[in-house]
C-alpha cells in the first residue's frame, strides 16, 4: 500500500548534539525521496532528497542515508541548532508513477533544548 | 527568482459554499502541484498541472478541481465545502516534464476553515 512511516513522533535533542530522524516506506517500487522540513504557519521546505540508485547523500550539515533492503530512510543533521526545531517529514516518489504525486509520512517534531 | 506564493493566506468559509485558492509558481517552473494537509498529518496529493492540463489525481472527489493558466500560475477550486475540508492547502511548483523527478517546492498554504 502507499504509506510512509516515521518511527517516532518527537525527538528532543539538546543543541549542538546531532538528530537522527528516521522513516520506513513500504513501497519498494520507490525511487526517489526527499525530505522537508516545516515550520509553524509555512509551507514545506525542501532540504535535500536522495534516489534510488544512491546510498547516501551530504549537504550542508545534513546527511540522508537510504537503505533499500529494509526499506528505511533517515535524516541526520550534524550540530542540531534552535533554529531546526521543526516538522520533518519524509516524501517518496513510485518509479512507476508518471506524475510527481508525492507521498508524505506523518511527521516528526524535533525540539532542540538550548 | 521569486518563489511560490499563495493566496489568500487564510480562509473562512461555510459548509456548501465553494471556494477558490491561488498559487503563482516559481520563476521559470511549468508544474503546479496542489496537496492538502490536514492538522498533524503530512500533506496529501490532490493533483498535479502540466503545460495546463491535469496530469495526475490523488483520491479527492470531483468537487475538488484545478486550472492552470499560460503563465503557469494556478487555481484549486472547491465546490460543496464540507467540514472535513479543513486544512492547509499547499501549492508546489517544479520545473520540467511531469513525471521526472524535479524537486517541488512549497508555497506558504493558504489555511481553509469551513464552519
Amino acid at each position: 500500500g502507499e504509506s510512509v512511516g516515521l518511527h517516532l513522533p518527537t525527538l528532543s535533542v539538546q543543541e549542538g548534539d546531532n538528530s537522527i530522524i528516521n522513516c520506513a516506506y513500504s513501497n519498494s517500487a520507490s525511487d526517489y525521496f526527499i525530505w522537508y522540513k516545516q515550520e509553524s504557519g509555512k509551507g514545506p521546505q525542501f532540504i535535500i532528497d536522495i534516489r534510488s540508485n544512491m546510498d547516501k547523500r551530504q549537504g550542508q550539515r545534513v546527511t540522508v542515508l537510504l537503505n533499500k533492503t529494509v526499506k528505511h530512510l533517515s535524516l541526520q543533521i550534524a550540530a542540531t541548532q534552535p533554529g531546526d526545531s521543526a516538522v520533518y517529514f519524509c516524501a517518496e516518489r513510485h518509479g512507476s508513477s508518471n506524475t510527481g504525486k508525492l507521498i508524505f509520512g506523518q511527521g516528526t517534531t524535533l525540539q532542540v533544548k538550548p | 527568482e521569486t518563489g511560490v506564493t499563495q493566496s489568500p493566506t487564510h480562509l473562512i468559509k461555510t459548509r456548501g459554499q465553494q471556494v477558490t485558492l491561488r498559487c503563482s509558481s516559481q520563476s521559470g517552473h511549468n508544474t503546479v502541484s496542489w496537496y492538502q494537509q490536514a492538522l498533524g498529518q503530512g500533506p496529501q496529493f490532490i493533483f498535479q498541472y502540466y503545460r495546463e492540463e491535469e496530469n495526475g489525481r490523488g483520491n479527492f472527489p470531483p468537487r475538488f478541481s484545478g486550472l492552470q493558466f499560460p503563465n503557469y500560475s494556478s487555481e484549486l477550486n472547491v465546490n460543496a465545502l464540507e467540514l472535513d475540508d479543513s486544512a492547509l492547502y499547499l501549492c508546489a511548483s517544479s520545473l520540467g516534464l511531469a513525471g521526472v523527478r524535479e524537486t517541488q517546492y512549497f508555497g506558504p498554504g493558504t489555511r481553509l476553515l469551513v464552519l
